[in-house]
């Protein structure tokens, strides 16, 4: 039982381009989460899932897209990067909404 | 609108010292609340929820709805309690908003 795996651990772009991150399940959890995580602000949500085939805009969606094709995926995509767009981000899941987020480990993103 | 606030980014004690991580939220619904921890080189992870009224290593936050607040204490602070902490607010049933952290460091 992994838990909750992200791919890639770490990851340098240069502006205007893209790259998909892939978050993954084992626990049959009906929400997923996409946060960023960057200093003095704390974890923004970016983009959320309540169940397979729905998507919905968090806080900051800008500059991203996601997609949840499955159940266990949640893929985060960024068409055109930007140095904005530095960051760590962070998948989470959730068996319902008002229970326990359980974490990726982070994608450390660099956009040069 | 919703808002969590967490008015310490750092803060620094001796072990065996009493610790309180402030959390104040602005909420106009039944509030959920929540602390997360993120030890060093390890992801986050929920420490305790108001609604489990449970002590986790011990530590415990109290809801105190008058003064909109969901402190975490700790009465004697051990160095393995250094870590970057999270207060959350879950709200509209499907997401969770976070707090800035503070960053607790235990010196020995």
């Amino acid at each position: 039982n992994a838990g909750v795996t992200q791919t890639p651990k770490f990851r340098v772009l240069k502006t205007g381009q893209s790259m998909t991150l892939l978050c993954a399940q084992d626990m049959n959890h009906e929400y997923m989460y996409w946060y960023r995580q960057d200093p003095g602000m704390g974890l923004r949500l970016i983009h959320y899932s309540v169940g397979e085939g729905t998507t919905a805009k968090g806080e900051v969606p800008d500059g991203y897209n996601v997609s949840r094709l499955k159940k266990q995926n949640f893929l985060l995509g960024l068409e055109s990067a930007a140095p904005s767009q530095t960051s760590v981000y962070f998948c989470a899941s959730s068996r319902t909404s008002a229970e326990t987020q359980y974490f990726g480990p982070g994608t450390r993103l660099l956009v040069l | 609108a919703q808002r969590v606030t967490q008015p310490e980014k750092l803060l620094s004690v001796f072990k065996g010292a009493p610790v309180e991580l402030k959390c104040n939220y602005s909420y106009s619904g039944s509030p959920e609340l929540f602390w997360y921890v993120q030890y060093s080189r390890q992801r986050l992870q929920l420490l305790l929820r108001h609604i489990s009224r449970e002590s986790i290593k011990g530590f415990t936050a109290d809801l105190n709805k008058g003064e909109t607040s969901f402190h975490l204490k700790k009465p004697f602070a051990q160095e393995e309690d250094s870590a970057m902490y999270y207060c959350a607010l879950s709200y509209n049933t499907d997401k969770l908003i976070f707090g800035t952290g503070t960053r607790l460091q235990v010196f020995p």
